[in-house]
């Protein structure tokens, strides 16, 4: 079974509200990963954090991260039609550096 | 940074023929290359990945291969494609060293008929 597992696995939102999508994994790990991936292309780098973090921002992206639950969360602020995409969560587990495990990722769906 | 080339950025092939996809990468050296294959509306499946020229692992038993005969050159292949085969293949790359973002190239539709 893949290591990361996301859920929902779908929310549809309105332009201005929050996105809230969730990361479950099963092993300890060095990193987590967040990507973004638009219908039919390549994955977008959104955020790495590290084991020894709780928390990171980058513009309207905020990631946590709880390794006693082995859990991350993203939460998009204030939506826009353009963040519509496909959200994967990945993770780089302590003892398979450099393999990373991808989970389903959630669907999010913006309407203007 | 990374930039990562693929090609072709779509493929459709039969049964039964082979298969080459490349792909190359600038702005690094020494690099982890991978390659993943991503099913209709589905997560990543990791298929091989090199930590460096010659060396190659296979994460799940298949019908594909994978070489790496130049520091930023990952090629995958087929002898004989599988309807099975069919999918979204990606490469990706990482900087060696623990704790590095891994970035991907544009993929490539692969469709076996």
């Amino acid at each position: 079974s893949q290591q990361g597992e996301e859920d929902p696995q779908a929310l549809s939102i309105q332009e201005g509200e929050n996105a809230t999508m969730n990361c479950s994994y099963k092993t300890s790990i060095n990193n987590l990963q967040w990507y973004r991936q638009n219908s039919g292309r390549g994955l977008v780098h959104l955020i790495l954090i590290r084991s020894n973090e709780r928390e990171k921002h980058s513009g309207r992206l905020r990631v946590t991260l709880d390794t006693s639950k082995k859990s991350s969360s993203l939460l998009i602020t204030a939506s826009r039609a353009a963040d519509t995409a496909s959200y994967f969560c990945a993770t780089d587990a302590s003892d398979s550096w450099g393999k990373f495990q991808f989970g389903a990722g959630t669907q999010v769906v913006v309407t203007p | 940074s990374q930039t990562i080339h693929q090609w072709p950025a779509t493929l459709v092939q039969p049964v039964g023929s082979p298969l080459s996809l490349e792909c190359t990468v600038e702005g690094t050296s020494n690099p982890n290359l991978y390659w993943y294959r991503q099913a209709a509306g589905r997560g990543l499946q990791l298929l091989f990945y090199s930590v460096g020229i010659g060396q190659i692992s296979s994460e799940v038993p298949q019908n594909l291969s994978a070489s790496r005969p130049q520091d930023r050159q990952f090629i995958l292949s087929s002898k004989k494609l599988l309807l099975s085969d069919s999918g979204f293949y990606l490469c990706a790359c990482q900087t060696s060293g623990i704790n590095n973002e891994q970035f991907f190239g544009p993929g490539t539709r692969l469709t076996v008929l």
